[in-house]
């Protein structure tokens, strides 16, 4: 079975440009996460999508990042403009069914490492 | 709001040793609490998850308990190895209409051969 699978898996840019990440979820799972984990840190969920519809983004930066699920499958992650405290490694993560509160495991990807400069 | 702590921060121990990390969380209406490990530069990966129903879930050489109306979680690890090695990770999933996973910041493991 294919895992998650997310690129690039590096990025440096220089403050105030903008970038994206993508992430395929594993085959059939309805639920989608965007993780941000900052250096010494636990992951922050950015925003979860059942399907293609946001289930949960009260974390997400609203003026600068945004994300989306076309047809509830592939989904992007956007930061425009970038900041300096958004170096981080952001990961994706996908589980079968709603959220994990029947005991779905989640399943993670690499993740994506960004530098601002 | 849920908070996580795991304690120690960072833990060095010889191979063979067995070992305990410690994670406590505030709000004990959870659904379940996961452990998860992660290596350098990797994703997370899942180990263990206890239903909130559970006591304690057991996989190979790990041993994860829970006790919901305290607050804490152990994960117990025998006969520790190098490959065991890793940034451990505990999260707690918020009961509720909130499904939302908070995480520790993790315990950093070396296991010295």
């Amino acid at each position: 079975e294919a895992g998650v699978a997310q690129s690039p898996r590096y990025k440096i840019i220089e403050k105030r440009q903008s970038v994206a990440f993508w992430c395929n979820p594993i085959s059939g799972h309805a639920t989608l996460y965007w993780y941000q984990q900052i250096l010494g840190q636990g992951p922050k969920l950015l925003i979860q999508f059942q399907n293609n519809g946001v289930v949960d983004d009260s974390q997400l930066p609203k003026d600068r990042f945004s994300a989306e699920r076309l047809k509830g499958v592939d989904s992007t992650l956007k930061i425009q403009p970038a900041k300096l405290e958004d170096s981080a490694v952001y990961l994706c993560a996908s589980s079968q069914g709603q959220g994990g509160r029947h005991g779905e495991k989640l399943f993670f990807g690499s993740g994506t490492q960004l530098s601002v400069l | 709001k849920q908070e996580v702590t795991q304690i120690p921060a960072a833990l060095s121990v010889p191979e063979g040793e067995n070992l305990v990390l410690n994670c406590s969380f505030t709000d004990s209406a959870i659904y379940n609490l996961q452990w998860f490990r992660q290596d350098p530069g990797k994703g997370l990966t899942s180990l263990l998850l206890i239903q909130s129903s559970q006591r304690e879930q057991t996989s190979g050489r790990l041993n994860a308990s829970l006790d919901k109306s305290s607050g804490r979680s152990t994960l117990y690890i025998a006969a520790s190895q190098p490959g065991d090695s890793a940034t451990y990770l505990c999260a707690a999933l918020g009961g509720g209409s909130n499904y939302k996973l908070t995480f520790g910041k993790g315990t950093l493991l070396t296991v010295n051969p």
